[in-house]
C-alpha cells in the first residue's frame, strides 16, 4: 500500500512569515510529487510540481525534494492570509495514479 | 475556456436510488478520474480512465460503476446509493499518465 503522509496540523502563522508544509512517502520509486492547494468548499488547484531533487522556486512558493529521505517540502514565503487553505501532497510512482496525503490546513493570521 | 466542469454541483438522494455524476471536459484529455473526499481519508480514487471505453478501479470502486464512451464525458453512477456514499466527489483529467491532473469544481452528494 503506497502513502503519502503529512503533519495533520493545523499550522498557524502571521502574516509575513515563512511556511513550511511536509510530507514523506513509502514508495521509493515515486517519479513525480506535487502540491496542490484547496480553499474551504473548493477544488483542488495545482500550485507545485517537482520531479528531480532539490529546489524549484515559483514566485513566493519553494518545493523540495529529497527521494533519498523520501521528503517532499513546500516553502511559503512572506505569507499572506489569502493563502489560508489546506494543502495537500501528491505521489505519483510509476504508473497514471496519484496518491494524496491528508492534507494540512495553514491559517495566515493578519 | 469552459476546462472541466460537473453536475450537479449539489445533490439529495435517498439510500436505495441510483444517482448519476457527471464530467464533462474540453481540453481533449487522455485521461479522467473520479475521486471522493472525506474527513480523515482525504482524497480517494474511485474509478479512472485512459481513454474512450477503457476503465480501470482505483483504490475505492464498490457500489460505483463508470462508463467512457466519449472522450470528453465520464460519468460515474451509484447504482444503489448508501449513507456510506455520502461525500464530495470531484473529477479530473491529465493529458498523459505523466502529466498534471486538473480537478472540476466538485459535487457534494447527500445520501439520506
Amino acid at each position: 500500500q503506497k502513502e503519502v503522509e503529512q503533519n495533520s496540523g493545523p499550522l498557524s502563522v502571521p502574516e509575513g512569515a515563512i511556511a513550511s508544509l511536509n510530507c514523506t512517502y513509502s514508495d521509493r520509486v515515486s517519479q513525480s510529487f506535487f502540491w496542490y492547494r484547496q480553499y474551504s468548499g473548493k477544488s483542488p488547484e495545482l500550485i507545485m510540481s517537482i520531479y528531480s531533487n532539490g529546489d524549484k522556486e515559483d514566485g513566493r512558493f519553494t518545493a523540495q525534494l529529497n527521494k533519498a529521505s523520501q521528503y517532499v517540502s513546500l516553502l511559503i514565503r512572506d505569507s499572506q492570509p489569502s493563502d489560508s487553505a489546506t494543502y495537500l501532497c501528491a505521489v505519483r510512482s510509476g504508473s497514471e495514479k496519484l496518491v494524496f496525503g491528508k492534507g494540512m490546513k495553514l491559517t495566515v493570521n493578519p | 475556456d469552459a476546462g472541466i466542469t460537473q453536475s450537479p454541483r449539489y445533490k439529495i438522494t435517498e439510500t436505495g436510488r441510483q444517482v448519476t455524476l457527471m464530467c464533462h471536459q474540453t481540453w481533449s484529455h487522455s485521461y479522467m478520474f473520479w475521486y471522493r473526499q472525506d474527513l480523515g481519508h482525504g482524497l480517494r480514487l474511485i474509478y479512472y480512465s485512459a481513454a474512450a471505453d477503457i476503465t480501470d478501479k482505483g483504490e475505492v470502486p464498490d457500489g460505483y460503476v463508470v462508463s467512457r464512451s466519449k472522450t470528453e464525458n465520464f460519468p460515474l453512477t451509484l447504482e444503489s446509493a448508501t449513507r456510506s456514499q455520502t461525500s464530495v466527489y470531484f473529477c479530473a483529467s491529465s493529458e498523459s499518465r505523466t502529466t498534471v491532473q486538473y480537478f472540476g469544481p466538485g459535487t457534494r452528494l447527500l445520501v439520506l
